[in-house]
């Protein structure tokens, strides 16, 4: 098992600048969520999935970030413009409807200068 | 009412003592609490979790004990290990499929 697949693992890209970062779940798995981690605000649920149909995108900070889910094996975030505040490690997760345990990804360390 | 909260910020125990983090709730309705463990660089992996019709759970050196009246839980180490040292995260669900996560406990376990 692959477990989720998260690219890239680091991305240091400069203010006003367009970041994309990539997820790929589980095979099977018809739930993703998209989560960010900061020191000052923990693991904050940004938006998430169900049959690739988004279903809560109330943790989305603001119009710059969007994601989309264009089919069962693939996700995106996009932050558009980033600024430095932006900067976090942002993990996707997975799970398959009847189950509770989210399957975390290793997370996108973005640094925005 | 969304929230969960967890205390302490941080943990340091001996080899061989006891960790012990708290977490607490407010909405009634989140019927599932699970525990993450998350090491430097990864991502976080479920460690244990319990429902509210139960009032505690061992798995291995790992116990959840479940307040429903008081609308708290805690992760009890046992025997802590150095092999222990990660942040740990409570979690409420409100339903199906999303996580309510408290800010984390940094536990460090010394030789």
């Amino acid at each position: 098992d692959a477990g989720v697949i998260q690219s890239p693992r680091h991305e240091v890209t400069e203010m006003g600048q367009e970041v994309t970062l990539r997820c790929k779940p589980i095979s099977g798995h018809d739930y993703l969520f998209w989560y960010r981690q900061t020191m000052m605000r923990g693991l904050e649920l940004l938006i998430y999935f169900n049959n690739n149909v988004p279903i809560d995108d109330s943790g989305m900070p603001e119009d710059r970030f969007s994601a989309k889910m264009p089919n069962a094996s693939f996700s995106t975030l996009k932050i558009q413009p980033s600024e430095p505040r932006d900067s976090a490690v942002y993990f996707c997760a997975s799970n398959a409807g009847g189950q509770d345990t989210q399957y975390f990804g290793p997370g996108t360390r973005l640094t925005v200068l | 009412q969304q929230q969960v909260k967890q205390s302490p910020q941080s943990l340091i125990v001996q080899k061989g003592g006891i960790s012990i983090i708290n977490c607490a709730y407010e909405n009634t309705a989140f019927d599932y609490f699970p525990w993450y463990q998350q090491f430097p660089g990864k991502g976080p992996a479920l460690l244990i979790a319990i429902r509210p019709d139960v009032s505690e759970k061992k798995e291995g050196r790992f116990t959840i004990s479940f307040n429903k009246s008081a609308k708290q839980f805690s992760l009890h180490i046992m025997d802590s290990q150095p092999g222990d040292s990660a942040t740990y995260f409570c979690a409420a669900s409100p339903l199906r499929g999303k996580l309510i996560f408290g800010q984390g406990t940094e536990l460090s376990v010394k030789p």
